[in-house]
């Protein structure tokens, strides 16, 4: 069983929903957690980091953590064709600057 | 601000050869992390190098290696290359703190035929 899970999608939805993504862990030393945005042959890019339980908007996206149920999940409001990406979710112990990844969810928005 | 420059940016090597991937980091940044994607088996980490000296290692064979030079530029190696190799090699560039102030690179693709 992998440390992280995520939902594998593909996920496709119309312009202007709300996205929900998903991801479980194992690991509890897990204390920081990311959610990154990867477009086709690009590098991941960082959109929305947390520490602790609970939720942090910024803009559009919205992280919430729950340490207890040991899931994160990352919502897009409003969402546009530009949101079509892969979204990969990853957790560090301390900063020791080894992520674990989840498996990435592809997302599709139609206009 | 110059980003996380990888070269080359593709590349194509035969099975049984040995590749080197170069990383330039951010101005300032001492901290280069490397990381293989895959379509199987995802993005798994491969080592971290902070002033000159590896501090973490994933689960690699050690037909991959790397180095840091003093400037914080990052070279990955692999020998004897597999199939398997094939991949997306991504580095990551940190200052302070954990990854959450990382930026990746847009990576060196890798086909080994």
């Amino acid at each position: 069983q992998k440390e992280v899970e995520q939902d594998p999608g593909p996920l496709s939805v119309p312009e202007g929903a709300i996205v929900s993504l998903n991801c479980t862990y194992s690991n509890s030393a897990f204390q920081y957690f990311m959610w990154y945005r990867q477009y086709s042959r690009k590098g991941p890019e960082l959109l929305m980091y947390t520490y602790s339980s609970g939720n942090k908007e910024d803009g559009r996206f919205t992280a919430q953590v729950d340490k207890s149920s040991k899931y994160i999940s990352l919502f897009i409001r409003d969402s546009q064709p530009s949101d079509s990406a892969t979204y990969l979710c990853a957790m560090e112990i301390g900063s020791a600057r080894q992520l674990t990844f989840g498996s990435g969810t592809q997302l599709t928005v139609l206009p | 601000k110059a980003g996380v420059t990888q070269t080359p940016r593709y590349l194509i090597k035969t099975r049984g050869q040995q590749v080197t991937l170069s990383c330039s980091p951010i101005s300032g940044h001492r901290s280069v992390s490397w990381y293989q994607q895959t379509p199987g088996q995802g993005l798994q980490f491969l080592f971290e190098y902070f002033s000159e000296t590896q501090r973490n290692k994933g689960n690699f064979p050690g037909r991959f290696s790397g180095r840091q030079f003093s400037n914080s530029r990052s070279e990955m190696n692999v020998s004897t290359l597999e199939l398997g190799d094939s991949a997306l090699y991504l580095c990551a560039s940190t200052g302070t703190g954990g990854s959450w102030g990382a930026f990746f690179g847009q990576g060196t693709r890798l086909t080994v035929v």
